[in-house]
């Protein structure tokens, strides 16, 4: 069954420094998410993606973060210089089509650790 | 805007016993609503969605019929096992504007069957 995957599982690092998280959704999907979870708290919805830009983002989705597709298959989201409250668990998710009956799949995540 | 609320776990359960999670929503729209569940160690999966109003979304033994007059969820088994152990989030998708149908999560319920 086709699903979709992220690495790294968990990236450390130093806060100020950039981080990559990489996600390849399922291969005919159109519509790409990127979603945090801070230990103990709600999963938030930080951004969507569709036919290459951004069709919605969240408040907390602010200029130090950016999504990208380069290729085909991958769709990667950056903090540019991470803080200490931006550890969290990060899941990215993506769906057929545009329908809000439409499920959304998620990745296993990428635990962030900011020191 | 939208909003989930779920009771409180963690919840711990001996093999057998009957579940029963609450969910209640606030929607602008008319939702579609799911419940994931997130096993240790891996991300979110779908568990079930109702889409409209008096579905029952069903999988695995779990129910949870789409009450629009309570605005409710709530998630029911009627004999839970020590593999169901697991994070259960509610959550709705509405149309937000912008068309991306993003997910509004509950905070989670931890529950933990016993032997």
């Amino acid at each position: 069954e086709p699903e979709v995957t992220q690495t790294p599982s968990h990236q450390v690092t130093q806060m100020g420094q950039e981080v990559i998280l990489r996600c390849v959704p399922i291969s005919n999907h159109l519509y790409f998410y990127w979603y945090r979870q801070i230990l103990g708290q709600k999963v938030e919805f930080l951004v969507s993606f569709y036919n290459n830009e951004i069709s919605e983002k969240s408040e907390i989705f602010d200029d130090q973060f950016s999504v990208e597709r380069p290729d085909g298959s991958n769709f990667t989201l950056k903090i540019r210089s991470t803080k200490l409250e931006d550890s969290a668990m990060y899941f990215c998710a993506s769906r057929t089509s545009g329908a809000s009956t439409d499920t959304q799949y998620f990745g296993p995540g990428t635990r962030l650790t900011v020191l | 805007g939208n909003s989930v609320t779920q009771m409180e776990g963690p919840v711990t359960l001996s093999e057998e016993a009957f579940l029963t999670i609450n969910c209640t929503y606030t929607a602008t729209g008319y939702p579609s609503l799911f419940w994931y569940v997130q096993y240790p160690g891996e991300g979110l999966q779908l568990l079930l969605k109702a889409t409209k109003a008096d579905d029952k979304g069903s999988n695995k033994g779990f129910e949870a019929t789409y009450r629009k007059e309570t605005t409710s969820f709530h998630l029911e088994k009627g004999s839970v096992q020590v593999s169901d152990s697991a994070v259960y989030f509610c959550a709705l998708s509405d149309f937000s504007g912008a068309g991306s149908y993003q997910l509004t999560f509950g905070k989670g319920t931890k529950l933990s069957v016993i032997p």
